[in-house]
């Protein structure tokens, strides 16, 4: 099973700022990775699936980055909408989830 | 629009049952392979279980394995989630999800519902 572990876990940060968000995994999951951003009392919902592909509807200002063992999740000028939870899944095997990062405001 | 609406849930006693239900919309179901996710009161997701598109393979994850069924009525577009022997762990929100390809568990979700809680408790 891939251990997926995400730093930091929490960034505070102003709109505007850039945020950087990373998930290591424990073996390589090539490039078997998706992001999710979850807000309270709310659904997961998807951002960016294949390490570094867009779902559907979401913003340019999200970029998702690297393969392997080693992933970056880049929001460039943080949105308000954009404070929540982030959570990384590897989908290599059964699906396992990264223990989350919180993006909040500074 | 694409949607999964979710309904079922509550309080049971340990030990006990409870049927979650998931009717989905917008999109054609019985082509795509479906999840059950949870999250525990201020936790991170766990995946539970998949059903293939056509309800041939079931998988689950190791906390519920031989507890839950999942099923699918691809005749009324809805997925079931069967939690029996039910433990205080179990306690949770349960999330459906589509899943973007048909076969396999090893799947991103790109739609999910809006969850239902499902608490455990004497």
């Amino acid at each position: 099973e891939s251990v997926l572990t995400q730093s930091p876990a929490t960034l505070s940060l102003s709109p505007g700022e850039s945020a950087t968000l990373s998930c290591r995994a424990s073996e390589s999951v090539s490039s078997y990775l998706a992001w999710y951003q979850q807000k309270p009392g709310q659904a997961p919902r998807l951002l960016i699936y294949d390490a570094s592909n867009r779902a559907t509807g979401i913003p340019a200002r999200f970029r998702g980055g690297g393969s392997g063992t080693d992933f970056t999740l880049t929001i460039s000028s943080l949105e308000p909408e954009d404070f929540g939870l982030y959570y990384c899944q590897q989908y290599t095997r059964w699906p396992t989830f990264g223990g989350g990062t919180k993006v909040e405001v500074k | 629009q694409v949607q999964l609406v979710q309904s079922g849930g509550g309080v049971v006693q340990p030990g006990g049952s409870l049927r979650v239900s998931c009717a989905a919309s917008g999109f054609a179901f019985s082509n795509y392979g479906m999840h059950w996710v949870r999250q525990a009161p201020g936790r991170g997701l766990e995946w539970v279980a998949f059903i293939r598109h056509d309800g041939t393979n079931k998988y689950f994850g190791d906390s519920v394995q031989g507890r839950f069924t999942m099923s699918r009525d691809n005749s009324k577009n809805i997925l079931y989630l069967q939690m029996n022997s039910l433990r205080a762990e179990d306690t949770a929100v349960y999330y459906c999800a589509k899943g973007y390809g048909g076969y396999d568990m090893r799947d991103y979700f790109d739609v999910w519902g809006q969850g239902t809680m499902v608490t455990v408790s004497s």
